[in-house]
């Protein structure tokens, strides 16, 4: 089973839709969360922390859920500039490394 | 700008050669990390060093080696290439690997064809 896991995806949506993400980690342990952007050919780049609070940014929410194993990304009012690939992230077991999820990609379209 | 700088950006190599690719970290980080990321793949995660010594090591075979030297920047080497180590080789650095919750900065990466 790998550690991290995602949506499939794609997600086609039209402009001003709210979409959502989830993800799942199996190492309980896990102590830091991220969802990291990557758009295509580039390298990754941090989107946000996540908290077990849930924490937002702007039209980014992002959710945890410790029992569950569990976290969510939700993007309201999507744009355009917002198709990329979002990858879910997980600290490892030893706690240097990151689990990357395989990335759920989304395209907003006019 | 991340400040973390990789080359070269593009590579050809054939099965069985050696290759390495070089990162400069971002000044002020003492961590760099390697991640491979094949075609449709999150990145994988090859091996840190902090402070020129290996600081752990993902599940890839002693052909993938690297170095970090006094200025903090890294090399990645890898010997007997073979056609599934073509991929985006990505480094990352930080801070401190002492830090769970500190961000990691992606260089641009280096893409590695091997034929």
């Amino acid at each position: 089973r790998k550690e991290v896991e995602q949506d499939p995806g794609p997600f086609n949506v039209p402009e001003g839709a709210t979409v959502a993400f989830n993800c799942t980690y199996s190492n309980s342990a896990s102590q830091s969360f991220f969802w990291y952007r990557q758009d295509c050919r580039k390298e990754p780049k941090l989107l946000m922390s996540v908290y077990s609070s849930g924490n937002e940014d702007g039209r980014f929410t992002a959710q945890l859920n410790r029992a569950s194993q569990y976290i969510s990304l939700l993007i309201r009012d999507s744009k355009l500039s917002d198709s990329a690939t979002y990858l879910c992230v997980v600290n490892s077991n030893s706690g240097y490394a990151l689990n990357f999820g395989k990335g759920t990609s989304l395209l907003v379209t006019p | 700008e991340t400040g973390v700088t990789q080359s070269p950006t593009h590579l050809i190599k054939t099965r069985g050669q050696q290759v390495t690719l070089r990162c400069s970290s971002q000044s002020g980080h003492n961590t760099v990390s390697w991640y491979q990321q094949a075609l449709g793949q999150g990145p994988q995660f090859i091996f840190q060093y902090y402070r020129e010594e290996e600081n752990g090591r993902g599940n890839f075979p002693p052909r993938f080696s690297g170095l970090q030297f006094p200025n903090y920047s890294s090399e990645l080497n890898v010997n007997a290439l073979e056609l599934d180590d073509s991929a985006l080789y990505l480094c990352a650095s930080s801070p401190s690997s002492l830090n769970l919750n500190t961000e990691a900065f992606f260089g641009q990466g280096t893409r590695l064809t091997v034929v």
